[in-house]
């Protein structure tokens, strides 16, 4: 049974591009949950989702940032245009169900965006 | 979200019992006490997770009160490869929640 796989692992963008970053859950996995890492800090929460649905995005920016977890295929962080201050690792980590009961949550690798 | 308070950081020596601590003073009755792991560019790995008294696992032990205001991550004897960071969080369950990380607690071991 293969881990949460996110691609690309790196990901090099000029200022004013699109970053798309790819996350493959579990399988069985129904929620996909994102996080923003800047150098040594901690992560912090963007959107939590489940399968066509956004079910927390209080930590998403309300601009340029956009994610979906479609009915078939990954789930997609969509970040428009671009800034220097985008540059950080982004991990996603996916469930079986919402974490009730404390059900643990597993994490990708991590996708390093560097914004040039 | 209860909010956690852990050291910035803490050093050991290879093959010492290593303790970490963490303070959620305002946790509530149906939180849970969870600890990730963090290694250098890597996603954070489950460790242990537990509501009350003691839970242990091959890898770590987890320690709580019965006020349940703080909790203590025990690593047996650690080695150099336990190097990394360590994050303790609470979180409510029965309803879809989000896991809330702090900044964590870097664990540095050595020889």
């Amino acid at each position: 049974n293969a881990g949460v796989m996110q691609n690309p692992r790196h990901l090099v963008r000029r200022r004013g591009q699109e970053a798309r970053l790819r996350c493959s859950p579990m399988k069985g996995h129904s929620h996909v949950y994102w996080y923003r890492q800047l150098p040594e800090e901690g992560l912090k929460f963007m959107v939590y989702l489940q399968k066509e649905n956004i079910i927390d995005e209080s930590g998403m920016p309300k601009e340029r940032f956009s994610a979906e977890f479609p009915k078939e295929g990954p789930s997609i962080l969509r970040i428009q245009q671009v800034v220097r201050g985008d540059s950080a690792a982004y991990f996603c980590a996916s469930s079986p169900r919402g974490r009730e009961d404390g059900v643990e949550a597993f994490f990708g690798q991590g996708t390093r965006l560097t914004v040039v | 979200l209860a909010k956690t308070t852990q050291p910035i950081s803490m050093d050991s020596y290879e093959g010492q019992e290593v303790n970490i601590t963490c303070s959620h003073n305002n946790i509530a009755t149906n939180d849970y006490i969870t600890w990730y792991q963090q290694f250098p560019s890597q996603g954070p790995r489950f460790i242990i997770q537990g509501y009350k008294t003691k839970v242990t696992n091959e890898v770590a032990s987890l320690f709580i009160p019965a006020d349940r205001k703080s909790s203590t991550l025990s690593l047996p004897r650690v080695s150099l490869s336990d190097t990394a960071v360590y994050y303790c969080l609470v979180g409510a369950t029965g309803t879809a929640s989000k896991l809330t990380f702090g900044t964590g607690t870097r664990l540095q071991v050595t020889l």
